[in-house]
């Protein structure tokens, strides 16, 4: 399968531990990336190479992997990390191709 | 600082082309390191991506719209490019294009430019 399936909407209370989840097959080959986006701006990249944050993110966001499930955590949510996240890898043909999750709208409580 | 810039017609007609140019500055498109990519969001919805280029010119695309999308790369421009042919109103989106790493068990896109929104109308 090339799909990687997102919950649709997720909610956290203000400062709790939130996680988001990513299903795929191509998971138990290839990281995931996690990007967030808030309303009418770019993508951000938040996680790389499974747990790797770019210079900048707070290290409240991690990232972690299991079998075919891939999961961003973020550890004492901000009112500023309400977004939607998205996660992408590469598919299962092997070749350059992404595919990215439906994404999840994180609602900070 | 690695910066993209998408430009092109924010109106394009059914049936006709869809052209994109994404200018990058602070960094050479011809990295041995990267490739460059380009991500479309349709209204309210979420990410697909459409295909990537290496400087030298490889390309990999959607294979959902591989009939249709040519990427192009001019180094001498520090520019790549989209084009989608025979466009309906299903491909009215956000475009943004995006520097992409690609290696043997990962990838993602990082930095991502404004994005520009072009609406297939007649």
């Amino acid at each position: 399968s090339s799909e990687l399936t997102q919950d649709p909407a997720v909610s956290v209370a203000l400062g709790q531990t939130v996680r988001i989840t990513c299903q795929g097959d191509s998971l138990r080959s290839y990281y995931a990336s996690w990007y967030q986006q808030k309303p009418g701006q770019a993508p951000v990249l938040v996680i790389y190479d499974e747990n790797n944050r770019p210079s900048g993110i707070p290290d409240r966001f991690s990232g972690s992997s299991s079998g075919n499930t891939a999961s961003l955590t973020i550890t004492g949510a901000q009112a500023e990390d309400e977004a939607d996240y998205y996660c992408d890898s590469r598919d299962s043909s092997g070749n350059h191709h992404v595919v990215f999750g439906g994404g999840t709208k994180l609602t900070v409580l | 600082q690695l910066q993209l810039q998408e430009s092109g017609p924010g109106l394009v007609k059914p049936s006709e082309t869809l052209s994109l140019t994404c200018t990058v500055s602070g960094g050479s498109i011809s990295s041995s390191s990267y490739y460059w990519g380009w991500v479309r969001q349709p209204p309210g919805k979420g990410l697909e991506w459409i295909g990537s280029i290496y400087y030298s010119g490889s390309t990999y695309y959607n294979p959902s719209l591989k009939s249709r999308v040519t990427i192009s790369v001019d180094t001498s421009k520090n520019q790549f490019s989209l084009k989608l042919s025979s466009v309906t109103a299903t491909d009215t989106a956000v475009y943004y294009c995006a520097r992409a790493l690609f290696g043997s068990s990962q990838n993602w896109f990082d930095p991502w430019g404004q994005g520009t929104l072009v609406t297939v109308s007649s």
